[in-house]
């Protein structure tokens, strides 16, 4: 299985900020994804980042206020963009792993607006 | 749209009991079903898998039989352990998009000596 590592493992930002989360996988792996998992809830796909192209959003996120680089095959990024209290969450990455639709994830990144 | 829907929780328990996390989906063609396990201060790691109709899925003692005529995933689990306490979430594989997963709500676990 990957080793998936995520900076900053928490943070308590002021809002109309921006934070920076980073993912870093111990191997080579072409598709990349981000989860966003709200106090309480489940977690909801982001945007898939594959290495070269442009990432893709699901509905309900856009690329403004979620901007994604993949600049290789073992890092990621996912920006939060003009913080509120609203995006108040758990940030996860995860990678394609082993045998159909496997998902290695990482630590995730507790992110507190206030 | 796919969605998962899993049994509300808190769930709590006595160590050895026998356990039961309900799941039901609902898909659009033979999506895998997953349980994902997020134990206290841990990211989330794939419990057990099943990717056609009657496969079952095991591991660390849990067991989940793909169900197709009643759309089921449960998670069952003969004696839990205090190590058990955790989330547990259902989910599955969304075939419109690649590699795209569906979760559930989460239900969280605690197991009492």
């Amino acid at each position: 299985s990957a080793v998936i590592s995520q900076k900053p493992s928490r943070d308590i930002c002021q809002r109309g900020t921006s934070l920076t989360i980073q993912c870093q996988v111990d191997s080579q792996v072409t598709m990349m994804f981000w989860y966003r998992q709200q106090p309480g809830q489940s977690l909801t796909l982001i945007a898939t980042a594959n290495q070269g192209s442009e990432a893709t959003y699901e509905s309900g996120f856009v690329i403004d206020k979620f901007p994604i680089s993949r600049p290789n095959l073992t890092f990621s990024t996912l920006t939060v963009s003009n913080m509120s209290p609203e995006d108040s969450s758990i940030y996860l990455c995860s990678v394609e792993g082993q045998g159909p639709d496997t998902q290695y994830f990482g630590p995730g990144t507790r992110l507190t607006v206030l | 749209g796919n969605s998962v829907t899993q049994m509300e929780g808190p769930v709590t328990l006595s160590e050895e009991a026998f356990l039961t996390i309900n799941c039901t989906y609902t898909a659009t063609g033979y999506p895998s079903l997953f349980w994902y396990v997020q134990y206290p201060g841990e990211g989330l790691q794939l419990l057990l898998k099943a990717t056609k109709a009657d496969d079952k899925g095991s591991n660390k003692g849990f067991e989940a039989t793909y169900r197709k005529e009643t759309t089921s995933f449960h998670l069952e689990k003969g004696s839990v352990q205090v190590s058990d306490s955790a989330v547990y979430f259902c989910a599955l594989s969304d075939l419109q998009g690649a590699q795209k997963l569906v979760f559930g709500q989460g239900t969280r676990l605690t197991i009492n000596p």
